[in-house]
């Protein structure tokens, strides 16, 4: 079936170091969106991105979709305590028949450190 | 609003038992789903549904069964329960199953013995 592959699977970075995570998928996505989790908690919708070359900031967090629409990533900068949570990007791709799936990736979880 | 409740938050089994997992959302949305989370494995969709009366398969629909008779609920049963069960469960809504974000509940840690 469809994949989409993140990495790295974990990260320790100590505050004020930038953090990203990569996304990747074999076929073209229709949309991938990004969402955080904290430790205990649910995920939390973050952002979607639906074009070609898309890139979206959100405060110290930049999102951006790649030009084949195959790849995305998240990029914090200046890491603070409070982005601690593990970070999941989630694709559906262009064949119809699957366009109401969402698949998650595996996640990257984020350690801050003072 | 409450936005999507499940219950129980915690659930402990013995092999072969069978349970409901219940999932309701106020927020009128189309979409419904099931995803189980287990470590360094993400969340993968169990079942979905676009509408009241519709419900498909996802990547792990083995040993659960869905019904969706009206828009706000989506229970998930659990048929015979095995160790191989244990995860913690999300049900998620969104408006609808193309562009709409998903809105996810606290979550069922469910534990098989």
């Amino acid at each position: 079936g469809q994949q989409v592959m993140q990495i790295p699977q974990y990260q320790h970075v100590q505050e004020g170091e930038d953090f990203t995570t990569y996304c990747n998928s074999s076929t073209t996505l229709s949309n991938i969106q990004w969402y955080k989790q904290r430790p205990g908690g649910h995920p939390v919708f973050l952002i979607q991105l639906v074009k070609s070359g898309e890139v979206k900031k959100q405060k110290r967090l930049t999102f951006q979709f790649g030009e084949a629409k195959k790849n995305s990533s998240l990029h914090i900068t200046a890491t603070q305590t409070t982005d601690v949570g593990t970070y999941f990007c989630a694709g559906r791709w262009e064949n119809t028949g699957t366009a109401s799936k969402l698949t998650f990736g595996t996640g990257t979880r984020l350690q801050v450190t003072l | 609003n409450a936005g999507v409740t499940q219950t129980p938050k915690f659930q402990v089994l013995k092999t072969g038992q069978s349970m409901t997992l219940q999932c309701a959302q106020d927020m009128n949305h189309e979409y419904m789903s099931w995803y189980r989370q287990d470590p360094g494995m993400g969340l993968r969709l169990i079942h979905y549904s676009v509408g009241a009366g519709i419900t498909d398969q996802g990547e792990v629909p083995n040993g659960y069964n869905v019904s969706r008779s009206t828009t706000e609920d989506f229970p998930l049963r659990l048929l015979s329960a095995a160790p191989s069960q244990t995860s913690v469960y999300f049900c998620a809504s969104s408006r609808t199953g193309h562009n709409s974000p998903l809105h996810f509940g606290n979550g069922t840690r469910l534990t098989v013995t």
